[in-house]
């Protein structure tokens, strides 16, 4: 079955520290790769995606990640983090169905940033 | 991007009774939407994958007469928790697949959720 790990649950750093969470997947297949962010009380956004192409992708808010196909991987990055970013990261694969994408999530890293 | 609405935001029952979620897209139709539940810190299980006009798919382990799934037009989709109990209680989360054959972008788009507390 796919899976998606991620590899800190919890992650905590200062205001304009660097930052790179790690996401592994499991499927052979050709696969679509996301980035969801979750602010405290607040729905799912999208901060980016892959589909294909270029490996490095660019999202909202000074977010990118690199699809790394060989080592299964799409780790998100952000230079310098601000207190704003403190959020809830799920990386998540689409598998195709009868019924089209199905996403499987990660766990989720939690991100805090200390002002 | 699409937008998905979810009703109501938060709901508080007695155990026993049934809670209907609906998950509305609202500039968009949608064919396919899903259902997943959320724990609090832990991420998105899905549970359902519901198709307008068919009989909703669950995944391994979800009770199918426990959380009946409505998909009765291309804008809206309805869970109901029936006889609701407190380990019921979760943080409920619909997505809406956008169609190309219906002029979308095969994207999926995520409502805000909707909170049920079960006493």
């Amino acid at each position: 079955a796919q899976s998606v790990s991620q590899h800190n649950h919890h992650v905590i750093l200062s205001e304009a520290a660097s930052l790179e969470l790690g996401c592994n997947y499991s499927y052979g297949g050709t696969v679509n790769l996301f980035w969801y962010v979750q602010y405290p009380g607040q729905h799912l956004q999208l901060l980016l995606k892959y589909f294909s192409g270029d490996p490095l992708v660019k999202g909202i808010k000074g977010f990118e990640a690199e699809f790394i196909k060989s080592k299964f991987s799409f780790n998100l990055r952000k230079p310098s983090v601000q207190w704003s970013d403190t959020a809830e990261y799920f990386c998540a694969v689409t598998v195709w169905n009868n019924y089209g994408q199905n996403f499987v999530f990660g766990p989720g890293t939690r991100l805090s940033v200390l002002p | 991007g699409a937008v998905v609405s979810q009703h109501p935001s938060w709901v508080i029952c007695k155990s026993g009774t049934s809670v209907k979620i609906e998950c509305r897209s609202l500039d968009f139709q949608a064919t396919t939407m899903f259902w997943y539940r959320q724990f609090p810190k832990q991420s998105l299980m899905l549970m359902a994958t519901s198709n307008e006009g068919s009989k909703a798919t669950y995944e391994q382990g979800v009770e199918k007469d426990k959380f009946l799934i409505n998909h009765a037009s291309l804008t809206l989709s309805t869970l109901t928790v029936t006889s609701a109990h407190p380990e019921d209680s979760s943080f409920y989360i619909c997505s809406a697949r956008s169609s190309p054959l219906a002029g979308g972008l095969d994207e999926q788009f995520f409502g805000p959720g909707t909170r049920l507390t079960v006493l």
